[in-house]
């Protein structure tokens, strides 16, 4: 079974730092996406990444993808307070019928 | 906005009873999802249809059924409703299944409340 994790599942930063968020999957995945979620609210795409070492950049936000070691990266550069929300990675499996997997959630809190 | 809508915002009911969840997908999407999100939980994946048809199915309880229509819409029926139910309930929708590169479009959500 797919499994995908996040870490850290919370993350509270100064305004004006860096960080990353890692999205760790257990099987084979064609195509790796991230979503944020403010409180209360549905989710937004931020992107979709399909292959080994796309790197995908928007605003404060930079995704990448490494297909080989089943991991994806959401970097943060210098946070503001406007970037928190809940960040979510999720995976479509592509063995059998098609699921879109959803990790865990990690939690920002950017601190003024 | 998304295009994708949801009914109803929130809903509030009594352990073992019935509800409907509806979703109309973004115009020309084919594929729904249905998703759960429990209090500081993830997104659980419940089940998919395409066209028409069940598609795949993760986590769903016996309880809980879907079906899309023929227009496309789809419907949650949760059923002998249990306090743990309580949730967020999503609705997505994409293109087809496989879809093509874009993701998945997130409807508001409904809110349930299990008393």
């Amino acid at each position: 079974e797919l499994k995908v994790e996040q870490n850290p599942l919370f993350l509270s930063m100064q305004e004006g730092k860096n960080y990353t968020i890692y999205c760790n999957y257990s099987t084979t995945s064609d195509r790796l996406y991230w979503y944020r979620q403010d409180p209360g609210k549905s989710l937004e795409s931020l992107f979709v990444l399909l292959s080994n070492g796309a790197v995908k950049q928007e605003g404060r936000l930079m995704a990448s993808l490494d297909t080989k070691a089943r991991l994806s990266t959401l970097h943060i550069t210098a946070a503001v307070h406007d970037l928190s929300a809940t960040y979510f990675c999720a995976v479509r499996t592509t063995s059998g019928t098609y699921k879109y997997i959803f990790g865990t959630g990690t939690r920002l809190k950017v601190l003024a | 906005d998304s295009g994708v809508t949801q009914t109803p915002k929130h809903l509030i009911t009594a352990t073992g009873q019935r509800v409907t969840l509806r979703c109309s997908p973004r115009s020309g999407d084919l594929s729904v999802y249905w998703y759960q999100q429990s209090l500081d939980q993830g997104l659980q994946f419940l089940i998919q249809y395409y066209n028409g048809e069940e598609r795949a199915k993760g986590n769903i309880l016996e309880r809980f059924s879907a079906q899309q229509f023929p227009d496309l819409h789809s419907e949650l029926n949760l059923s002998s409703l249990e306090l743990g139910d309580s949730a967020l309930y999503f609705c997505a929708s994409s293109v087809g299944s496989p879809g093509p590169n874009s993701p998945l479009h997130f409807g508001n959500g409904t809110r349930l409340t299990v008393t």
